[in-house]
């Protein structure tokens, strides 16, 4: 079975710029999440998207968005781009029962580099 | 709100000695106790899971952990330590009114010696 993967493993912009990621889960998993590693904030959760709905959102600015399309696949955006938010963005895709007691599998990332 | 603490940032054992790394966690019941590895360059592989019942719990790669109530604490473990396993572990809870957020501790990374 394949694993999570995540489009484009590395991707530079500029501020101010947008920037679209994008996440395929695991065939059957319903629920992707999405998380950004920093070395000063580490691992914060952003959103999680089940059946198309954000279910849970973390505490991040509006320019920060996501979305899920109908086959599971998740799409994540920033807008105006900030130095700050120079990170490796991670997807996670988990199956849809047990919610909270879940696996959840884990793509590359994406490194973005914010110049 | 839950909150995870890793107070270990930097551990380095030699090949082939025991290894604990700590973990304390803070909610009000008991939360859902994970453990993933990060290889650098890498996404997150877990190593173990904590839901109920018996209170230490085996993982992949020669790992264990125990959750003590008492301490607040799900503490990893490995007898014996390969350069292999020289990465970044981190410690996350998840809660039941929360979908399948994680809140993760702020990670230990493991050096090895030969």
């Amino acid at each position: 079975k394949a694993g999570v993967t995540q489009t484009p493993r590395y991707l530079i912009k500029t501020r101010g710029q947008q920037v679209t990621l994008s996440c395929s889960p695991i065939s059957g998993h319903r629920s992707v999440s999405w998380y950004q590693q920093t070395p000063g904030q580490g691992l914060q959760f952003l959103f999680e998207y089940f059946s198309e709905t954000q279910r849970n959102k973390g505490n991040f600015p509006g320019r920060f968005s996501g979305r899920q399309f109908s086959n599971s696949r998740s799409e994540m955006n920033v807008s105006t781009l900030e130095l700050g938010d120079s990170a490796l963005y991670l997807c996670a895709s988990s199956r849809p029962d047990r919610v909270g007691r879940n696996e959840q599998f884990f793509g590359p990332g994406t490194r973005l580099t914010v110049l | 709100a839950q909150s995870v603490t890793q107070p270990d940032i930097h551990i380095t054992v030699s090949e082939g000695a025991s290894l604990e790394l700590r973990c304390n966690y803070s909610y009000g019941a008991t939360p859902y106790l994970f453990w993933y590895v990060q290889s650098p360059g890498q996404g997150l592989q877990l190593l173990l899971k904590y839901f109920s019942g018996d209170t230490l719990v085996q993982g992949i790669k020669g790992f264990e952990a125990e959750f003590k109530r008492s301490q607040s604490s799900f503490n990893l473990r490995k007898p014996s330590v390969h350069w292999s396993d020289a990465a970044e572990y981190f410690c996350a809870v998840g809660v039941d009114n929360a979908g399948n957020m994680l809140t993760f501790g702020g990670g230990t990374r493991l050096m090895v010696k030969p």
